[in-house]
């Protein structure tokens, strides 16, 4: 059975701290490796990673896919309490579907 | 810019009670997808589509019944309400490429079933 496992479940940090996050996948016919982040509504999307060893960057975020050892990780520096939020990562599966891990909570604090 | 809307965002139902959660995309995608999510939990995929007129079930299936007659257009059915029912619910919509999926998620449907 296809499956995405997220560690940690929670995290609290403080502002300023940088914080890695994991996803690890066990997937037939992986196709790409998606990071989201969910607030208080819909999950908004981060980065799609299909090649290992390519790091995408955006701002503060960034994250990088080991195809080899199948996880992938999500970066932050500096964080602030606007990244407090459930962060979630998925397989975007050759069977029309994307699995869920079930997130990460990200608690930062003042 | 609509993107995805669902509607109603809040709904109080009783145990028994049937309702249609509507979903509508305007970016001519054509996968669509309905997941519910458990307070804690990830998401869990309950119906999806590739195509007007092709549904699938995903991992949640039961007690729930979609239908999929235009591209527009992805409403999901409860029929006779149950506790277990109780979740918020996403409707999203995708676009495939050769190296994978984005997805598009509406807000969210907050259902309450008592």
């Amino acid at each position: 059975e296809d499956k995405v496992v997220q560690s940690p479940l929670s995290l609290v940090v403080h502002e300023g701290d940088t914080v890695t996050l994991n996803c690890s996948y066990e997937v037939t016919n992986f196709r790409s490796l998606l990071w989201y982040k969910q607030e208080k509504k819909a999950p908004t999307f981060l980065f799609m990673l299909t090649s290992s060893g390519i790091e995408k960057k955006s701002g503060r975020l960034s994250s990088i896919l080991d195809k080899k050892e199948l996880f992938s990780i999500l970066n932050i520096t500096a964080t602030q309490t606007g990244d407090s939020a459930v962060y979630l990562c998925a397989e975007g599966g050759a069977t029309n579907k994307l699995i869920f891990g079930t997130g990460t909570l990200l608690a930062v604090q003042p | 810019n609509a993107g995805v809307t669902q509607t109603p965002k809040f709904r109080i139902l009783k145990i028994g009670q049937s309702m249609t959660l509507q979903c509508t995309q305007d970016m001519n995608h054509n996968y669509m997808y309905w997941y519910r999510q458990d307070p804690g939990m990830g998401l869990k995929l309950i119906y999806y589509s590739v195509g007007a007129g092709i549904t699938d079930k995903g991992e949640v299936p039961n007690g729930y019944n979609v239908s999929r007659s235009t591209t527009e257009d992805f409403p999901l059915r409860l029929e006779l309400a149950a506790p277990s029912q109780t979740s918020v619910y996403f409707c999203a919509s995708s676009y495939w490429t050769e190296s994978g999926n984005t997805i598009y998620f509406g807000e969210g449907s907050w259902l309450t079933v008592v």
